[in-house]
């Protein structure tokens, strides 16, 4: 069975960093690309950005909101993908998905999720 | 960046009834798109990617279509189980972005 467990969320300060941390199981890891995603508190959903597996050298893309703050890493070794959030926003509050990708005709789309964890950016 | 819009962002349906959910592309992107379904306090699910190809598990009542520039979602007899909210994804290029989200209520 397939299980991403995220930790690491709470409540910081602006200006202030956090690290979550996503355990994976259940599938290869070490071929998967891994994304996060965010969900505001009663909005949509935002894709943050992407690691990609060691075959396309972990390789990071990010979405313009975070790109230079946020930074995705990851640890084969112990099936983890990483979040790591400086410079922290109040509208970087939000629920926090880790997400597995799946391949598509040479793509990768978000195919397995996490239950979230919540980050709150607040003073 | 491609914008994705849903429409409508609402609906009202009954059990029973045929429902459809369109997504619309700023710029094309081949047939790279993905459906979801979100239920309160949970995470999303994946229905639908590829824009035509079910997920393994996922009802037969859940289709989707199109390819270009223009997908729809479509739920035939509508369950109880099936009030949610409906996102679309494209994952052609990045940044990858969702659309709007669709929410389907009980009428």
């Amino acid at each position: 069975e397939v299980q991403l467990v995220e930790s690491g969320g709470g409540l910081v300060q602006p200006g202030g960093s956090l690290r979550l941390s996503c355990a994976a199981s259940g599938f290869t890891f070490s071929d998967r690309y891994m994304d996060w995603v965010r969900q505001a508190p009663g909005k949509g959903l935002e894709w943050v950005g992407r690691s990609r597996n060691k075959a396309n050298s972990y390789t990071t893309e990010y979405a313009a909101s975070v790109k230079g703050r946020f930074i995705i890493s990851r640890d084969d070794s112990k099936n983890s993908v990483y979040l790591q959030m400086n410079g922290l926003k109040t509208e970087d509050t939000a629920v926090y998905y880790c997400v597995g990708a799946a391949r598509y005709s040479g793509h990768y789309f978000s195919d397995y999720w996490g239950r979230g964890t919540l980050v709150t950016v607040s003073s | 960046d491609i914008q994705m819009t849903q429409s409508p962002s609402s609906l009202s349906a009954s059990v029973g009834d045929r429902v459809i959910v369109t997504c619309r592309a700023s710029q094309g992107i081949s047939n790279y798109l993905v459906w979801f379904q979100q239920k309160p306090g949970k995470a999303p699910k994946s229905l639908i990617y590829g824009a035509s190809n079910l997920q393994s598990g996922v009802p037969s009542r859940f289709s989707g279509s199109g390819s270009g520039t223009d997908f729809t979602l479509t739920i035939t007899s509508l369950q109880p189980e099936d009030f949610a909210t409906y996102y679309c994804q494209h994952f052609n290029s990045y940044p990858l972005t969702f659309g709007g989200g669709t929410t389907v209520e009980i009428k």
